[in-house]
């Protein structure tokens, strides 16, 4: 069945080091994958997402890597600030469907220390 | 530009009620979605409301049910409630039903079934 299984479920950097989130998933035929932020007391907030038909894709300090030979997909997040900490999901999603339906991975939680 | 919006924001009620949620689209979104998100869980898909008709669905029991109105707000009920209903429930809308369009995600409404 469908699954997206994320990596790690906590992650705890210094203020300015970077953060490396990884995601697997299991339908082949997914091709949409975005990434989100949830604070507390919020929905998610879309940060970044990648298509299929690219290998990497970076918005300042984020940035989204796919390997779909491996079905792996992982977020990067440079000089993190504290106010980058939050639970981060990855998600999957076949974009040749007509339904919007996403897939979350379980969500990492990030803490930034000052 | 009016962001996704739920209500009620909290809600309590015991084992076999029956209750419903509520959700209004952003301006020029056709499409909500519904998700469940447990604690400490990623968010599951219950289904999809496209142009007022059902867009798909996750493996949830047909005790949830939904409806999409003309101004394209959206319900979501939920018959029958067992304690494991409690959670918080999402809802996103998207400009379209397919699954390249962002979704946007609302606050969300946080149910616990005593």
């Amino acid at each position: 069945g469908e699954n997206v299984e994320q990596h790690p479920s906590t992650l705890s950097v210094q203020e300015g080091d970077s953060a490396v989130i990884k995601c697997t998933y299991s339908d082949s035929a997914s091709n949409y994958f975005p990434w989100y932020k949830q604070e507390l007391g919020k929905g998610p907030q879309l940060i970044i997402d990648i298509r299929s038909n690219v290998g990497e894709k970076k918005d300042q300090r984020i940035a989204v890597t796919l390997n779909k030979t491996a079905k792996h997909f992982s977020l990067h997040i440079t000089e993190t600030q504290p106010e980058d900490s939050a639970v981060y999901f990855c998600a999957a999603s076949r974009g040749s469907s007509n339904t919007g339906k996403l897939i979350f991975g379980q969500g990492t939680t990030l803490q930034v220390k000052p | 530009e009016t962001g996704v919006t739920q209500s009620p924001t909290h809600l309590i009620k015991t084992r076999g009620q029956q209750v419903t949620l509520r959700c209004s689209s952003q301006s020029g979104h056709n499409t909500v979605s519904w998700y469940q998100q447990a604690l400490g869980q990623g968010p599951q898909f219950i289904f999809q409301y496209y142009r007022e008709e059902e867009n798909g669905r996750g493996n949830f029991p047909p005790r949830f049910s939904g409806l999409q109105f003309p101004n394209y707000s959206s319900e979501l009920n939920v018959n029958a409630l067992e304690l494991d209903d409690s959670a918080l429930y999402l809802c996103a809308s998207s400009l379209d039903g397919r699954s390249y369009n962002e979704q946007f995600f609302g606050p969300g409404t946080r149910l616990t079934v005593l």
